[in-house]
């Protein structure tokens, strides 16, 4: 199967601070990426749906200005936290899926723990 | 109402056993139904899903779908140590919004 790499697996850092996130396709071009957040015992929520070269598409009660993705190119997806604070602590997840490919086909990264102190 | 609702366990069977993973859903709309594998600190990679309704076997697997009761089943034959992770399932209409069950721990004890 197709390969997505997220980075890092996990991070630690102070309340206030940026935390990037990385999501690369390997082996194919993702048009579309996808980002997703779970709490403890809560389902995977998707927060948001970029297309290469295109502004993201967030879904209700994800507050853009905090979580800005970025999608630049067509192996590339970047989630960035903006001044994170403990309640943004949660794992964070992406998934990538090719041009032309039906809505199974996404493959997931191996999600981001983070923790805001 | 949450649009998806699964039975978190935790499931702990022994080898060999017959493993059945269910979820329940509100929209009669949803028409794609996926039972996805995640082992631990890996993503969720997915098992199998089913378009609209029926059953689907993929070997040890098999997804069941029931529409009239909204109801979705994985049955799991001859579990194996290996089977042991988190089982989620994931609905959806068809656009790229798909929502995920909370997820079912499964172990198989050798």
């Amino acid at each position: 199967g197709a390969v997505v790499s997220q980075h890092p697996s996990w991070v630690i850092c102070k309340s206030g601070t940026s935390v990037k996130i990385e999501c690369r396709s390997l082996d194919f071009q993702a048009t579309t990426m996808f980002w997703y957040r779970q709490f403890p015992k809560q389902s995977l929520m998707l927060m948001a749906t970029s297309n290469e070269g295109s502004k993201a598409t967030y879904e209700q009660g994800v507050e853009k200005d905090k979580f800005l993705i970025n999608h630049a190119s067509l192996t590339l997806s970047t989630l960035t936290v903006t001044s994170a604070h403990p309640e943004d602590s949660s794992f964070y997840i992406c998934s990538a899926r090719a041009g032309g490919r039906g809505p199974t086909e996404a493959f997931f990264g191996q999600g981001t723990r983070l923790t805001v102190v | 109402q949450k649009e998806v609702e699964q039975d978190p366990g935790p499931l702990s069977v022994p080898e060999g056993a017959i493993v059945s993973l269910n979820c329940t859903y509100s929209n009669s709309a949803f028409q794609y139904f996926m039972w996805y594998r995640q082992y631990s600190r890996k993503g969720p990679e997915l098992l199998m899903y089913t378009y609209s309704s029926g059953n689907k076997e993929d070997g040890r697997f098999t997804a069941q779908v029931d529409k009239s009761s909204k109801y979705i089943s994985l049955f799991i034959r001859d579990s194996q140590p290996s089977d042991s992770a988190t089982y989620l399932c994931a609905i959806g209409a068809g656009g790229n919004q798909f929502y995920f069950g909370t997820g079912t721990s499964l172990t198989v004890i050798p």
